[in-house]
């Protein structure tokens, strides 16, 4: 079964607005989980690292104050899109470690910004 | 530093065989396969370790030469639900446990 889940599956949002993306790990606790954007017909792009307890570490070209990460506990990561455009409308998933090298994505999440 | 995939895309009739090859520039640790339908998020396959160490789904088998910084998915008997791309991810970092670097993809389409 799943070992990593993702909510909301689906969201539209209006150019402006802010999102929040939630990753959980179900059984299991993840000291660190990671989020990746896929584009279409496109390979996952890691955006960053997220810790629980500090900061995310973000990628080259990632801009952190416009995708907040939080990693407030061992089971739950979130990204906020803030101030979200169209440009940023993705497939956004994130990933956890299990057993030290087993990584599991969740479902993913569609963002459509209008 | 992405892994190359090749080839970029395989067609197959039910129960014939395919191979499909990631190789990195860099020295690896791991080498990660993964399995992504349309529209849905990456399921794990296998994972490879330096050392000889592997884990994934039976019906799965793969390789990974160290020296040479490849790693081969061997598909056989291919069925309907093998379709999908296919992806190989190396280890961001020099030891397992850190991100992922995708290669491209392979696209497997197997029709009946």
């Amino acid at each position: 079964g799943a070992v990593v889940s993702q909510h909301p599956s689906r969201v539209i949002c209006k150019s402006g607005t802010s999102v929040k993306i939630e990753c959980r790990s179900l059984d299991f606790q993840a000291t660190t989980m990671f989020w990746y954007r896929q584009f279409p017909k496109q390979s996952l792009m890691l955006m960053a690292t997220s810790n629980e307890g500090s900061k995310a570490t973000y990628e080259q070209g990632v801009e952190k104050d416009k995708f907040l990460i939080n990693h407030a506990s061992l089971t739950l990561s979130t990204l906020t899109v803030t101030s979200a455009h169209p440009e940023d409308s993705s497939f956004y998933i994130c990933s956890a470690i299990r057993d030290s090298y087993e990584q599991y994505f969740g479902p993913g999440t569609r963002l459509t910004v209008t | 530093q992405q892994p190359v995939q090749s080839p970029q895309a395989v067609i197959l009739r039910e129960g014939e065989d395919a191979v499909i090859n990631c190789s990195s520039s860099k020295a690896l640790y791991s080498v990660h396969w993964y399995r992504q339908k349309h529209g849905e998020a990456p399921v794990f396959l296998m994972i490879l370790l330096k050392g000889g160490e592997q884990k994934g789904h039976e019906k799965i088998s793969a390789s990974f030469n160290e020296k040479k910084q490849q790693s081969s998915l061997y598909l056989t008997a291919s069925q309907l639900s093998y379709s999908g791309t296919y992806f190989c991810g190396t280890d961001r970092g020099n030891q397992a446990g850190t991100a992922l670097i995708f290669g491209k993809g392979t696209t497997l389409s197997v029709s009946s």
